[in-house]
């Protein structure tokens, strides 16, 4: 059980957009920085967003992220059927330490 | 680019300690902050915790009483230290560099992962 809520899952056609958001706390994301991050089947986690809405490089500018208050979103835009995958939003709590979201699974219909 | 390996026995008996280190390429240790994280079967991402290079220690608070990480600049290596396992503990472990600890810790480099079974 998760301090950071995600939807189970989203679906969405291809080319279309589809939104993931992740909800927290003062305690958590309301003062420190997210990050979101995408696990392909059978793969480890690979750094989408870092520092609420910053890409690293090579990460294509379809993903973008942003923070508001204690929750935080995830935009996949131009969905291809290379984006099926789990995702997960990351933060700090001042309790927990490190701490991700519950996961979602996006299925690209 | 710098490259993440993890390291150690898959199968781990209960009641014992589970012992894996993570090798890293192509980058200096003694910069930044290095986790590791769990995910069992089926299940999302759980934060172990991490070390600093010069090594200070933050651990969830719910396996501190359990987990030991270090770190060893020499080889270029840290170390993961899991007690007194059981069932529960069966999970992917992953290693990943951190770049910065609170407010920012985002993993931005991780290893393949490497299976633990504990059973007897």
């Amino acid at each position: 059980q998760s301090v950071l809520t995600q939807p189970p899952s989203v679906s969405a056609a291809p080319g279309q957009k589809v939104t993931i958001s992740c909800s927290g706390s003062t305690s958590n994301i309301g003062n420190n920085y997210v990050s979101w991050y995408q696990q392909l089947p059978g793969t480890a986690p690979k750094l989408l967003i870092s520092q609420n809405n910053r890409r690293p490089s090579g990460i294509p500018d379809r993903f973008s992220g942003s923070k508001s208050g204690t929750s935080a979103t995830l935009d996949i835009t131009g969905l291809q059927t290379g984006d099926e995958a789990d995702y997960y939003c990351g933060t700090w709590d001042s309790s927990l330490g490190g701490v991700f979201g519950t996961g979602t699974k996006v299925t690209v219909l | 680019q710098v490259q993440l390996q993890e390291s150690g026995p898959g199968l781990v008996k209960p009641s014992e300690t589970l012992s894996l280190t993570c090798t890293v390429s192509d980058d200096s240790i003694s910069r930044y902050y290095w986790s590791w994280i769990r995910q069992p079967p089926g299940k999302g991402l759980e934060w172990i915790g991490y070390i600093y290079y010069k090594g200070s220690t933050i651990y969830n608070p719910s396996l501190r009483s359990r987990v030991t990480i270090s770190v060893d600049t020499s080889k270029n290596q840290f170390s993961l230290k899991l007690s007194s396992v059981t069932a529960a503990d069966t999970a992917i472990y992953y290693c990943a560099r951190t770049p910065a600890g609170p407010p920012y810790n985002y993993m931005d480099v991780w290893g393949k992962g490497t299976t633990v079974t504990v059973s007897s």
